[in-house]
């Protein structure tokens, strides 16, 4: 069963604050992690992708990946109203040759 | 340019038609996707496509089927439309195991 698991949200948090945002994969074996994030009305877009253990941070992005755990976050810091939107987890899943997507956490920064 | 185009961006038929919506790809990726996303923004992989294989998930009726012509182009044609097909369908592209990039989406609606 190929599953990747998001909290829908939604979630606020207040303009200037950290969003934290999570999600779990089914597959041991992933290799390729990413974000997208989805304005409405609009396409996917990549924000951040992992593929180590560990944090990658970019700008005001931190993604954070343990796949003992099987979980991977993205911490947005200094959260801004640009920033609300839908995010999207996504895993590499090998055996399926396929990129498989989580439900996405809407997130709402409140000036 | 745009990386990964399709169209039409709107398509409203009726029920029991058949229709197609095209994507094409500039950026020499060996791999084309097509995803749907439902009104819950849930994305669901439906195919993906290399010149040397072609991946269904299996959930997909065979009413929908991809053709393509050629490594730039993958298109979704759709037969007998239901009601329920009522989605925005994304087309995409990458390389196996690196980050997808998404077209612009075409918003069907199926009256």
């Amino acid at each position: 069963q190929k599953e990747v698991e998001q909290n829908s949200g939604p979630l606020s948090v207040p303009e200037g604050a950290i969003a934290s945002l999570n999600c779990t994969y089914s597959d041991r074996v992933s290799q390729s992690f990413f974000w997208y994030r989805q304005y409405s009305g609009k396409s996917p877009e990549l924000i951040m992708s992992i593929y180590s253990n560990g944090d990658k941070e970019d700008g005001r992005f931190t993604a954070q990946l343990n796949k003992a755990s099987q979980y991977v976050s993205l911490l947005i810091r200094d959260s801004q109203p640009s920033d609300s939107a839908t995010y999207l987890c996504a895993v590499w899943f090998p055996g399926a040759n396929n990129l498989f997507f989580g439900t996405g956490t809407r997130l709402t920064v409140i000036p | 340019d745009t990386a990964v185009s399709q169209t039409p961006k709107y398509l409203v038929t009726q029920m029991g038609n058949d229709k197609s919506i095209k994507c094409e790809q500039n950026l020499g990726h060996d791999t084309m996707y097509w995803y749907k996303q439902d009104s819950k923004k849930f994305l669901k992989i439906m195919f993906s496509y290399n010149n040397k294989e072609l991946i269904i998930n299996e959930t997909v009726p065979n009413r929908f089927s991809p053709k393509s012509p050629d490594k730039a182009h993958l298109n979704l044609h759709i037969n007998s439309l239901e009601l329920g097909d009522s989605a925005v369908y994304f087309c995409a592209s990458s390389q196996v195991g690196t980050p997808l990039h998404f077209g612009n989406g075409t918003r069907l609606t199926v009256t």
